[in-house]
């Protein structure tokens, strides 16, 4: 079946560092990926998502590329913020509106 | 994009009885909402997805006897957890999609004593 492997945190970073949360993922076809991020006591929150190979999601300063060869979606961005500390999940759908998540990583970033 | 909230934040309750969580889309008519449990330090786990006007469809492995999903209306959906017990004890996060798009509410904290 489904599933997606992403980084274990918790991820404790200063302020403007570079930040990587590795996602992949195994399903048949040619699913589409996303990335969720929860910050604290609020519901998930889009962040960004791509929907075929080579496709790059980008929002907030984050970005991540789909990578069909490495079956790969990893999270990055360039200066990360205090306001950027949050739960980051990965998650891929068929196109059958279910959503298979990744088991989330807790980013926190000090200043 | 749409807009879900989630009644009750939290609750606590006694071994054995029943508790009923809401999901209301405030902004926008859902045919279709999802319920999703959220074990700590663990992904979230689709339960059920409900439609509206029919019977929801549970994912292998969830108790459809034990966790009861009624889309009554186009903005509410609820889930009633039947004879809880400890092992109920979990977060439970409600989505509602609209234009192949998935909005969270902010989730229900159920703790069974």
């Amino acid at each position: 079946g489904d599933s997606v492997t992403q980084m274990e945190g918790p991820v404790t970073l200063s302020e403007e560092a570079f930040l990587t949360i590795n996602c992949t993922y195994t399903a048949t076809g040619y699913p589409s990926l996303f990335w969720y991020v929860q910050y604290p006591g609020e519901g998930l929150q889009l962040l960004l998502k791509a929907t075929k190979a080579d496709d790059k999601g980008s929002n907030k300063g984050f970005e991540a590329t789909y990578r069909k060869e490495t079956t790969s979606f990893h999270l990055e961005k360039g200066s990360v913020q205090v306001s950027d500390s949050a739960v980051y999940f990965c998650a891929l759908s068929r196109g059958n509106e279910k959503l298979t998540f990744g088991t989330g990583t807790r980013l926190t970033i000090i200043p | 994009g749409a807009v879900v909230s989630q009644h009750p934040s939290w609750v606590i309750c006694k071994s054995g009885t029943s508790v009923k969580i809401e999901c209301r889309s405030l902004d926008f008519q859902a045919t279709t909402m999802f319920w999703y449990r959220q074990f700590p330090k663990q992904s979230l786990m689709l339960m059920a997805t409900s439609n509206e006007g029919s019977k929801a469809t549970y994912e292998q492995g969830v108790e459809k006897d034990k966790f009861l999903i009624n889309h009554a209306s186009l903005t509410l959906s609820t889930l009633t957890v039947t004879s809880a017990h400890p092992e109920d004890s979990s977060f439970y996060i409600c989505s509602v999609s609209s234009y192949n798009e998935q909005f969270f509410g902010p989730g229900t904290r159920l703790t069974v004593l």
